[in-house]
């Protein structure tokens, strides 16, 4: 079965502090696909990665960079010097085939604050 | 590009009613998925229609009723409300195929109150 756990229920940081988002996923299939989403005030969630299975290669776009660990089932997310637009709840999501469609299922996110 | 446009934004039930939730999704975009999020739940799978196809269901009560359109709009629908069913409901769509899976494109949700 699959399952995601965002142990961190809520940060706070200070601006321009790093920090980091962990992740731990399960799952027995061995094609899968890890996501990361921001859901600011506002409501709406909003994509910010994709990580395939298949390749553990790590991200970094602007401030934020990405660690997946197949080895510890892990897929970290790191803000670099923090901004409070940052400040918003981030959710770990996991997507694997499931005879023909896709069920992509979320952690309960952890809820940033940069002050 | 119009984003994904949920239909209404607001709304106040009792128990017992039904309602009726409405989702557009992002042009050629063929998958829909919904979502509860709940304080106490997070977010939680519904459902997945491809093609005017359920190819995936969460672990929602016979209540819970989707159905989706030629023209890839979908519809969800909850009889005999609860108040447990208080909630905002989220759709969300991707631009994948039958076989692959992709990142989920989020609408602003619908806010359900049930009295």
């Amino acid at each position: 079965a699959q399952k995601v756990t965002q142990a961190q229920t809520e940060i706070s940081v200070v601006e321009k502090e790093d920090v980091t988002l962990d992740c731990v996923y399960e799952t027995r299939d061995t094609t899968y696909y890890l996501f990361w989403y921001k859901q600011p005030p506002s409501g709406e969630l909003v994509f910010l990665i994709r990580r395939n299975s298949f390749d553990e290669q790590n991200e970094i776009s602007g401030r934020y960079s990405w660690n997946f660990q197949k080895s510890t089932s892990s897929f970290n997310f790191t803000i670099t010097a923090s901004q409070v637009v940052d400040s918003a709840v981030y959710f770990c999501a996991l997507s694997d085939r499931n005879t023909g469609g896709f069920k992509t299922i979320f952690g309960a996110g952890t809820r940033l604050f940069v002050k | 590009k119009a984003g994904v446009t949920q239909t209404p934004r607001y709304l106040i039930k009792t128990r017992g009613q039904q309602v009726t939730l409405s989702c557009s999704p992002i042009s050629g975009h063929r998958s829909v998925s919904w979502y509860q999020q709940t304080p106490g739940q997070g977010l939680q799978f519904l459902f997945e229609y491809f093609s005017e196809t359920q190819r995936n269901k969460g672990n929602f009560p016979g209540r819970f009723s989707g159905r989706q359109f030629s023209n890839s709009r979908s519809e969800m629908n909850v009889s005999t409300l609860e108040l447990g069913d208080s909630a905002l409901y989220l759709c969300a769509s991707s631009p994948i195929d039958n076989r692959n899976t992709g990142e989920l494109f989020f609408g602003e949700g619908s806010r359900l109150t049930v009295l």
